[in-house]
């Protein structure tokens, strides 16, 4: 099993521009996660998919980002426009839909934005 | 509003024990305690999860007070790769509402 599959692993890119995150989850999963890490905010969840359906987006800064899951292999997180302050890890997480419910992270995407 | 309280940081001797302590006096009877762990630059890992009783598995324990107000998470034999940012959360555990609130955890340090 290849785990929760990530890319890019790092992006750079400048204010303004657009970035798009992409996310294959394990195999057999129905919930997808996606959160954000910096130093001052810690981890946060911004989204959530069940079977492919977004549960809870309350978490998405605001809409400049915004997140789909065509289907159940594959996910993206987009952010347009871009500005420094989205500078952070982005992680997404697969989970099953039984117990005991732990959540598989991937590698995460090292995102800077000058 | 944090659910949980753990210490920011610890150490421990390397072959040692790790006791990781986290309080969560507001905890629900629905409520599961679960920790997770990131190993620097990594994304966080699950570790072990319960709700009432001590659970055990290849990677650690979890003992939970009978009042379910505190908990501990015991690393046998801590080894250099355990050094990590452990976190204890608190979070329903059926249907749809299993989101993960990751506080700022305990960062653990095994010593040589």
């Amino acid at each position: 099993d290849a785990g929760v599959i990530q890319s890019p692993r790092h992006e750079v890119t400048e204010m303004g521009q657009e970035v798009t995150l992409r996310c294959k989850p394990i195999s057999g999963h129905n919930s997808l996660f996606w959160y954000r890490q910096t130093m001052m905010r810690g981890l946060e969840l911004l989204i959530y998919f069940n079977n492919n359906v977004p549960i809870d987006d309350s978490g998405m800064p605001e809409d400049r980002f915004s997140a789909k899951m065509p289907n159940a292999s594959f996910s993206t997180l987009k952010i347009q426009p871009s500005e420094p302050r989205d500078s952070a890890v982005y992680f997404c997480a697969s989970s099953p839909d039984r117990g005991p419910y732990e959540q598989y992270f991937g590698p995460g995407t090292r995102l800077t934005v000058t | 509003d944090a659910k949980t309280t753990q210490p920011t940081s610890m150490d421990c001797a390397e072959g040692r024990a790790a006791n990781l302590p986290c309080n969560h006096s507001t905890i629900s009877g629905n409520e599961y305690v679960y920790w997770y762990r990131q190993i620097h630059s990594q994304g966080p890992q699950y570790i072990i999860h319960g709700l009432k009783n001590n659970e055990t598995n290849e990677m650690a324990s979890l003992i939970i007070t009978e009042d379910r107000k505190s908990s501990t998470l015991i690393l046998p034999h801590a080894t250099l790769r355990d050094t990590a940012v452990y976190y204890c959360i608190v979070t329903i555990s059926s249907g749809s509402a299993r989101q993960l609130t990751f506080g700022s955890g305990t960062q653990l340090t095994v010593l040589p």
